[in-house]
């Protein structure tokens, strides 16, 4: 089955840039998504489609795929980016969503 | 706007079955636009599809869970729900309902979600 596989842990100093990669194999062929969650609360999408951001999210928030790496990319970072952000695809070999573990951002 | 709103037991006991409902509003679970999907997370721990429905009641199901998941729609009650058989505390987890767009397979509206314990 395919697997999306994110680094448990990112931290950045506000204002600077955090990436988030989201690896999997031949990954660059899907379309990726990006959802962070905050504690206790759902979570948003912040990217679809590898690179476009739904209204109403920050043109902070960018992502990026080729390869076998996916990456959301935050600029200029604050204390609110803070939270859990999780990558997603469809794999139609298995007919399933996949998410990836999960990375959490930290400001410092 | 379209909001989701899951509801049901927030505990089960071992052995039984878990059911839940998502109830939509401001919006029709009849649009052709969308699948309706079941999502799970347990505390401290990422995210699980569980399975999706299409208002023509087709459905796709996470391969490990396959053998005990169903899901079903109510188009005249604009709900869907879940239940999941031969419950353990393994499923204990936040569950949230979500609306994915077709052909793009992303999750653009989640309700706020529903812990549920496996406990007896």
């Amino acid at each position: 089955s395919y697997v999306l596989t994110q680094p448990p842990s990112v931290s950045v100093a506000p204002g600077q840039t955090a990436r988030i990669t989201c690896g999997g194999n031949n990954i660059g062929s899907k379309s990726v998504h990006w959802y962070q969650q905050k504690p206790g609360q759902a979570p948003v999408l912040v990217v679809y489609d590898d690179s476009d951001r739904p209204s109403g999210i920050p043109e902070r928030f960018s992502g990026s795929n080729s390869g076998n790496t996916a990456t959301l990319t935050i600029s200029r970072v604050e204390a609110g980016d803070e939270a859990d952000y999780y990558c997603q695809v469809w794999d139609s070999s298995s007919d399933r969503v996949v998410f990836g573990g999960g990375t959490k951002l930290t400001v410092l | 706007q379209v909001q989701l709103q899951e509801s049901g037991p927030g505990l089960v006991k071992p052995s039984q079955t878990l059911s839940l409902t998502c109830t939509v509003s401001g919006g029709s679970i009849s649009s052709g636009s969308y699948y309706w999907s079941w999502i799970r997370q347990p505390a401290g721990k990422g995210l699980e599809w569980i399975g999706r429905i299409y208002t023509s009641g087709s459905t796709n199901y996470n391969p490990s869970l396959k053998s005990r998941v169903t899901i079903s729609v109510d188009t005249s009650k604009n709900q869907f729900s879940l239940k999941l058989s031969s419950v353990t505390a393994a499923d204990t987890a936040v569950y949230y309902c979500a609306r994915e767009v077709i052909a793009a397979a992303f999750f653009d509206i989640w309700g706020q979600g529903t812990m549920v314990t496996v406990s007896s």
